[in-house]
């Protein structure tokens, strides 16, 4: 199985760039795409898509958020951080079947 | 606008059984994978089962494998998660979410508690 670590929290002042991180014990790349996903859920509510294939902005999420990395590191970065990113972050992949990070949840100093 | 609604859950004692829905909107929803994937009250996220736009495959997390089945009906635009010999482990809130290789849209859950 593959495992993604993320550290479990973050704290980072409003207008600060936020830089969450995502390890995973196997090789996500495959082909020239990386099978790494980034998911925000605020308390209460479902997920929602951030970021699919290590890079890419998924439809309508703004673009302060960005990801980047390949094999088996990746990062999440919001810049500038506002007030409503305060949430849980996960990574997911899907190279080897389909496992989440333990999630990263983002506060404000 | 895709919409996904999950129901059937509830509050079941050990061993028993459960089939949960998730009736889908505003996409061909004969064309896309979907996933069940639940959450464990103030825990993460955990991926349980897979299924095909067409029912080809299906792929099963360890800790469900067995006991639960995944299954959809295209033509009631409707996917299935069957729950057998459920246990106190088994509670949590089951999402359904479209595509294969991430989620491109989540339902709003339902809470399964398995409790004598």
């Amino acid at each position: 199985d593959i495992v993604l670590t993320q550290s479990p929290a973050l704290a980072v002042s409003l207008g600060q760039r936020a830089t969450i991180s995502c390890k995973t014990n196997q090789n996500v790349d495959y082909y020239g795409n990386s099978y790494m996903h980034w998911y925000q859920q605020k308390p209460g509510q479902q997920p929602k898509l951030l970021i699919y294939l290590a890079s890419n902005l998924a439809s309508g999420i703004p673009a302060r958020f960005s990801g980047r990395g390949s094999g088996t590191d990746f990062t999440l970065t919001i810049d500038p951080v506002e007030a409503d990113d305060t949430a849980t972050y996960y990574c997911q992949q899907s190279r080897n079947l389909w496992t989440f990070g333990g999630g990263t949840k983002l506060e404000l100093k | 606008e895709v919409q996904l609604v999950e129901s059937g859950g509830g509050l079941v004692k050990p061993g028993s059984s459960l089939k949960l829905s998730c009736v889908a909107s505003g996409f061909t929803f004969s064309s896309y994978g979907m996933h069940w994937i639940r959450q464990a009250p103030k825990k993460g996220l955990e991926w349980i089962a897979l299924i095909y736009y067409d029912s080809s495959n299906k792929y099963y997390a360890d800790s469900v494998k067995g006991r639960f089945t995944i299954s959809r009906d295209n033509s009631k635009n409707t996917l299935y998660l069957e729950m057998n010999s459920l246990r106190s482990e088994d509670t949590a809130m089951y999402y359904c979410a479209k595509g294969v290789y991430y989620y491109s849209s989540w339902g709003q859950g339902v809470m399964v508690t398995v409790s004598s």
